[in-house]
């Protein structure tokens, strides 16, 4: 079963406008991660951020993290057409359990 | 280092038929993780194996199990294979554990059930 939700599902924007991309999820997390998946190839790790944390930048993209609603935000800033994936949070509970992933966002970058 | 590696990246089998895919994680690491991929269903996880014991399993039938060698590499196998079971198998590798730090991923095996 999906832990995590991706809102909304698909995105179109145009080059150089910025994205924004939300995870919701039902129980309390050890940490959060965001990866990317251009069609049909393996999952590119972008950020974890872990429960205690709030805000965490890498490059072009923000994630933001609100335990007390239970949900995530990734921020891409100036798109650019490469950026064109799915993106999927993925929560990671206590333990050794392993991560599960959300159903992703569908980015489109319109050059 | 070397990344994730996966193979074969292409199948192509007959219902009944079994499969075995094959996944080399990052050297040193000893966490291997399976997801199956389908557009209706997400990423489902299948099984994590570390230090070649199953340590944990996703909610699959029988007909889906692995294993892990003392090199850490990984096979799945799928017997008696099914329509539904054409999918993007991917592995992911991880030094300690799936759930608690960053997950590699391989390319994906792409099998294809006629």
């Amino acid at each position: 079963s999906q832990q995590g939700e991706e809102d909304p599902q698909a995105l179109s924007i145009q080059e150089g406008e910025n994205a924004t991309m939300n995870c919701s999820y039902k129980t309390s997390i050890n940490n959060l991660q965001w990866y990317r998946q251009n069609s049909g190839r393996g999952l590119v790790h972008l950020i974890l951020i872990r429960s205690n944390e709030r805000e965490k930048h890498s490059g072009r993209l923000r994630v933001t993290l609100d335990t007390s609603k239970k949900s995530s935000s990734l921020l891409i800033t100036a798109s650019r057409a490469a950026d064109t994936a799915s993106y999927f949070c993925a929560t990671g509970l206590s333990g050794n359990t392993p991560l599960v992933f959300g159903k992703g966002t569908r980015l489109s970058v319109i050059a | 280092k070397a990344g994730v590696t996966q193979t074969p990246r292409y199948l192509i089998k007959t219902r009944g038929q079994q499969v075995t895919l094959s996944c080399s994680p990052i050297s040193g690491h000893r966490s291997v993780s399976w997801y199956q991929q389908t557009p209706g269903q997400g990423l489902q996880f299948l099984f994590e194996y570390f230090s070649e014991t199953q340590r944990n399993k996703g909610n699959f039938p029988g007909r889906f199990s692995g294993r892990q060698f003392s090199n850490s590499r990984s096979e799945m196998n799928v017997s008696t294979l099914e329509l539904g079971d054409s999918a993007l198998y991917l592995c992911a590798s991880s030094p300690m554990g799936a759930g608690q730090e960053t997950q590699y991923f391989g390319p994906g095996t792409r099998l294809l059930v006629l």
